[in-house]
């Protein structure tokens, strides 16, 4: 079946502008995840997703960044007044269950490609 | 207080098997370990997890120690293509209830 799909693959945009970033997670799994990673570094976690809401958004480095799940699929990330610091790769990722709810089985994840955000 | 503890770096010759520590010293007793990889310029990728015992699948074996508090993930015949960051993980209330990754371990298969 089809893995998890992120569009666009790659966003340039100047300072100021906004961006919004889409996840499509696998059919079926109730968890979406975002990260965010830089260069050298590994995925930090920004938010994630339990159903159509967010269970653990501590993530956010700050509140110009926003994500959504209306239907509890497809997740947009937006990014208003972006930054150049805000420039990485953005992941996103899905699993079956939910950690802590099942004991850990069917809590793996899938990860999308990325899109490679870059602010000028 | 580090969640999980990883060389920055590593080798291993084709062929042979690699071997990746973690230590993970606060995981609590229900708390299972992941183990991911990511390869250049690709999302991470699943590799095998475990709580207790320890598990094979058909890309590698996990070996748990019996206080939990560390793993090793075995490769057993690398490949060039096992070139990548590995990242040892788990989810509990001492990462915050996140998945942490902290910068994982840079596998170099050489030739």
């Amino acid at each position: 079946g089809a893995g998890v799909s992120q569009t666009p693959s790659n966003k340039v945009t100047e300072k100021g502008k906004y961006v919004e970033l889409r996840c499509d997670p696998i059919s079926g799994h109730t968890a979406l995840y975002w990260y965010r990673q830089s260069l050298g570094q590994g995925p930090e976690f920004l938010i994630y997703f339990q159903g159509t809401g967010a269970a653990d958004d501590s993530g956010l480095p700050n509140d110009r960044f926003f994500a959504v799940r209306p239907e509890g699929s497809v997740s947009t990330l937006k990014i208003q007044r972006t930054e150049r610091g805000d420039s990485a790769v953005y992941l996103c990722a899905s699993s079956l269950n939910v950690p802590g709810t099942s004991g850990g089985q069917y809590n793996e994840q899938f990860f999308g490609p990325g899109t490679r955000l870059t602010v000028l | 207080d580090a969640k999980t503890t990883q060389p920055p770096s590593m080798d291993c010759a084709e062929g042979r098997a690699a071997n990746l520590p973690c230590n993970h010293s606060t995981i609590s007793g229900n708390e299972y370990v992941y183990w991911y990889r990511q390869i250049h310029s690709q999302g991470p990728q699943y590799i095998i997890h475990g709580l207790k015992n320890n598990e094979t699948n058909e890309m590698a074996s996990l070996i748990i120690t019996e206080d939990r508090k560390s793993s090793t993930l075995i490769l057993p015949h690398a490949t060039l293509r096992d070139t990548a960051v590995y990242y040892c993980i788990y989810w509990g209330k001492n990462t915050g209830n996140q998945f942490y990754f902290g910068t994982g371990t840079s596998l170099t298969v050489i030739p």
